[in-house]
């Protein structure tokens, strides 16, 4: 089984400020990882994924995502937020399947970007 | 390209009462779907798995009686909640995968269907 556990409900920060969203999971089996973005009213949007190789990420608005194995961690960096960044994340990992790829999510962080 | 539509965007209905939710791939065709159930202030869940022409696998908890899926099309898939009491009132979300091949498929989400049951 998969858990994923998103240390922080909320993170408050002023415009363009740095910000780390923290994302730790659990499991007997590789996995992915994804980060999804979910701004009002709206659906969710994949950010960033991690399915091998580097283990550096990046999206094209600026943020990225180190894969930490022997933390197990998938942590959501930005050095710099725009007020459009406010939106929940959501922390995801996919276990390796034979073509079925569920999802399990974290219950997600809030990011409000203050000016 | 990898639009995914749900109808209706929100729906209310009285106790008792059986409500059906749209899923739509518009521009691929879909052969596994998925449902997901967001309380409030609280992350996804999965509900259930969708693949065309076949029975959807239902996640543990979730009674495959009291929410009928149907996938009878690439590109369409249904979500009945039969019966629907007020502690059924949340947020489905649908989302398309659109291969099956190993390693990863990307799934893409549709925006969502409120539904509250009064």
């Amino acid at each position: 089984a998969q858990s994923v556990t998103q240390l922080d409900s909320q993170v408050p920060v002023f415009e363009e400020a740095p910000v780390e969203l923290r994302c730790n999971y659990s499991s007997s089996v590789s996995v992915y990882l994804f980060w999804y973005v979910q701004y009002p009213n709206q659906g969710l949007q994949l950010l960033l994924k991690y399915l091998s190789g580097s283990t550096l990420v990046e999206s094209i608005n600026g943020f990225e995502a180190e894969f930490n194995k022997s933390q197990t961690s998938f942590h959501l960096r930005k050095p710099s937020v725009h007020i459009s960044d406010t939106a929940e994340y959501f922390c995801a990992v996919s276990p390796f399947s034979g073509g079925y790829n569920k999802l399990i999510f974290g219950a997600g962080t809030r990011l409000a970007v203050h000016p | 390209g990898a639009v995914v539509s749900q109808h209706p965007s929100w729906v209310i209905c009285k106790s008792g009462t059986s409500v059906k939710i749209e899923c739509r791939s518009l521009d691929f065709q879909a052969t596994t779907m998925f449902w997901y159930r967001q309380f409030p202030k609280q992350s996804l869940m999965l509900m259930a798995t969708s693949n065309e022409g076949s029975k959807a696998t239902y996640e543990q908890g979730v009674e495959k009686d009291k929410f009928l899926i149907n996938h009878a099309s690439l590109t369409l898939s249904t979500l009945t909640v039969t019966s629907a009491h007020p502690e059924d009132s949340s947020f489905y979300i649908c989302s398309a995968q659109r291969g099956r091949w190993r390693g990863h498929n990307e799934q893409f989400f549709g925006p969502g269907t409120r539904l509250t049951v009064l």
